[in-house]
């Protein structure tokens, strides 16, 4: 069964600062996504990026990165120039992307990192 | 557009009542779930509906019944709960069922007295 660990339950960034946040993932499948998700006070969660695992390139979103490590089995998220809107529970998560269905096919979520930005 | 409505967006409810939350997209997708997240936790899988059809039902007690009229829209209806099932309740669609991004609507707030 695959699992998705964030090691840091809480993190703090000056504002305008980086700060990069830290995922994890076993499996033994070679074909599968990743996503991190934000999910501010406001409770909604909001897709903030999406790897496919197989490709190579780093996937961007304005100042959102990753980098993906798929030997290493890891997936970290960069925030540059962070805002006080950044702060929110950040959720690193797995999607299969084999098979046809049924369980293998759930999102399964690492248990999220509190992110605060301070001004 | 990435939009999934829900209503209520709060929802208070006695052990004895019977209410239903809503949710709708209209992305053409043809996977609905709901999850179901406890204060602080990452949302928990409870059913999968894909082309219609129930495809998954994580072990959740019958007191939740999920229904998908059509395509754009999934309920989920709530009877004799217990406190509990007090919990954000959460629903999102996907174009496909493996490996396509799931899209979450706001939620709704439930707390059962």
């Amino acid at each position: 069964a695959q699992t998705v660990t964030q090691s840091q339950p809480e993190m703090s960034v000056q504002e305008a600062e980086t700060v990069t946040l830290s995922c994890t993932y076993d499996t033994s499948e070679s074909d599968y996504y990743l996503f991190w998700y934000k999910q501010p006070p406001s409770r909604q969660m909001i897709l903030v990026i999406r790897q496919e695992a197989y490709k190579q390139q780093n996937a961007t979103e304005n100042r959102f990165s990753v980098n993906f490590q798929k030997a290493a089995k890891s997936f970290s998220l960069k925030i540059s120039d962070s805002q006080l809107g950044d702060a929110a529970m950040y959720f690193c998560a797995y999607r299969s992307a084999e098979g046809y269905g049924g369980s293998q096919g759930n999102l399964i979520f690492g248990k999220g990192t509190k992110l605060s930005v301070k001004p | 557009d990435t939009e999934v409505t829900q209503t209520p967006k709060h929802l208070v409810m006695g052990m004895t009542n019977k209410k239903s939350l809503k949710c709708e997209q209209h992305m053409g997708h043809r996977a609905m779930y709901w999850y179901k997240q406890k204060a602080k936790k990452p949302p928990e899988l409870m059913f999968v509906y894909s082309y219609e059809k129930l495809s998954i039902n994580e072990s959740v007690p019958s007191r939740f019944s999920p229904e998908c009229p059509n395509s754009s829209l999934l309920n989920l209806h709530l009877h004799a709960l217990q406190p509990e099932d007090s919990a954000l309740y959460l629903c999102a669609s996907s174009q496909g069922w493996v490996g396509e991004t799931q899209y979450f609507g706001p939620g709704t707030r439930l707390l059962v007295l």
